[in-house]
């Protein structure tokens, strides 16, 4: 399997819920990347894992939890999370950084009602 | 921070017509790509651009970073309806604060 993966491509939860997104890369990229996107907003970088270094957009809050165990996976861990964080997930993969080429996944379509 | 704008924001044409978008910031970068994303896809890389004055062509698709390196834009000869998708234009500065995408573009092109 190539390029990067993401699961669940949808999912629902209650507000009071804890959920799990993953993310695989197989293709030896050595930064990987979560962005939120949400109806009629610009992609909105959350977090950045590069060479182990994680970068983090100082607005998003802390109920949205990144782990990366190594180059290849990127959790982002969901804890009671709010109507308003219903949005598509992508996780992207970058060898380098800094505007380097992206490699996205295909997102996964959160709900939270 | 909202670092660069897109132009149009919707845009829907005939089959045939020639099209252009438009990618402008007031800072410069050090590149530039542009991305097609499809419904309940991800984006996919089109291209990046790296020097100032650079034209890049693929296919029907011809992308040009302007010479500050400030802007961009994305020319398409003879549309199909498989162009339909929101372009993105994307710009790398010298962190990753500063990585930035534009709110898009939504091509529609009708058969």
């Amino acid at each position: 399997e190539t390029g990067v993966t993401q699961t669940p491509r949808h999912l629902v939860m209650g507000m009071t819920n804890k959920k799990s997104l993953k993310c695989e890369q197989h293709l030896g990229h050595n930064a990987m990347y979560w962005y939120k996107q949400s109806a009629k907003k610009p992609l909105e970088l959350m977090f950045v894992y590069s060479l182990e270094e994680r970068v983090e957009n100082n607005s998003v809050p802390s109920r949205f939890s990144p782990e990366c165990p190594n180059s290849s996976h990127l959790f982002l861990h969901l804890h009671t999370l709010q109507p308003e964080d219903s949005a598509l997930y992508l996780c992207a993969s970058s060898q380098g950084g800094q505007g380097y080429g992206y490699t996205f996944g295909s997102g996964t379509r959160l709900t939270v009602v | 921070t909202q670092l660069l704008e897109q132009s149009p924001q919707f845009l829907s044409i005939q089959e045939g017509e020639n099209l252009t978008v438009y990618c402008n910031s007031s800072s410069v970068f050090s590149s530039l790509q542009w991305y097609r994303q499809e419904p309940g896809e991800g984006p996919v890389l089109l291209v990046t651009v790296v020097t100032g004055g650079e034209v890049k062509k693929l296919k029907r698709l011809t992308f040009q970073f302007g010479d500050a390196r400030k802007d961009s834009s994305l020319h398409i000869t003879a549309a199909q309806p498989g162009d339909t998708g929101l372009y993105l234009c994307h710009a790398g500065g010298t962190s990753y604060g500063k990585l930035t995408f534009g709110q898009g573009t939504i091509l529609t092109v009708h058969p």
